[in-house]
């Protein structure tokens, strides 16, 4: 089915350690972005990407890499987890976010704790 | 991109409306309002969108205020179902995504 695809949906892994989160989209749009949630709260922008090979930081970058070799797939790297790094993460597109103002569709979160 | 102001929380009746404020007062005049909700531990959902005209689709109403600076997003008839965190924010159009964030929204619970 076309849509916004997040694997895996539960991630527990230790401080130190180098996780990455994927996210899958079929529209081709070409926004993509990742948020984090903590627990209680609303979302925050991490990363953004306006297309291939274009990223940009949001609010809160650190700790976090991410890369967009290909349209349809913008992966979440953190290099070095930290407990403060334990929460919920959203990807999500939209098309053209700038010129035609389309909404962000989400996708399902992936939720990760760093013990 | 300009920060909104919502209520934590509001409760509503089954079957009545729902108003939903969010105060944005240092729009900009090129800034677009958007609606969200998040139900439960889902992503966010999109709503509705306007500038300066109110809109309507299958799901909502949005009416903004003349001066911009406040609108409200209009659940006509509230289920159970609808009990949701609701998120305002502001974005420009015709540029990058900026910084902006969801802020904690509005938890509304609608009680039979």
């Amino acid at each position: 089915d076309a849509g916004i695809t997040q694997s895996p949906r539960y991630k527990i892994t230790e401080t130190g350690r180098q996780v990455t989160l994927m996210c899958h989209q079929t529209w081709s749009h070409s926004y993509m972005f990742w948020y984090r949630q903590d627990l209680g709260h609303g979302l925050r922008l991490i990363y953004y990407s306006a297309a291939a090979d274009i990223t940009d930081k949001g609010e809160v970058p650190d700790g976090y890499v991410v890369s967009r070799s290909k349209t349809e797939n913008f992966p979440l790297t953190l290099e070095s987890a930290t407990r403060s790094q334990t929460s919920v993460y959203f990807c999500a597109s939209s098309e053209s976010w700038g010129a035609s103002n389309q909404p962000q569709h989400f996708g399902d979160g992936t939720r990760l704790s760093i013990l | 991109d300009a920060k909104t102001t919502q209520p934590p929380s509001m409760d509503c009746a089954e079957g009545r409306a729902a108003n939903l404020p969010c105060n944005h007062s240092t729009i900009s005049g090129n800034e677009y309002v958007y609606w969200y909700r998040q139900i439960h531990s889902q992503g966010p959902q999109y709503i509705i969108h306007g500038l300066k005209n109110n809109e309507t689709n299958e799901m909502a109403s949005l009416i903004i205020t003349e001066d911009r600076k406040s609108s409200t997003l209009i659940l006509p008839h509230a289920t159970l179902r609808d009990t949701a965190v609701y998120y305002c924010i502001v974005r420009v159009a015709g540029t990058n995504a900026g910084k902006s964030t969801f802020g904690d929204g509005t938890t509304l619970t609608v009680k039979p």
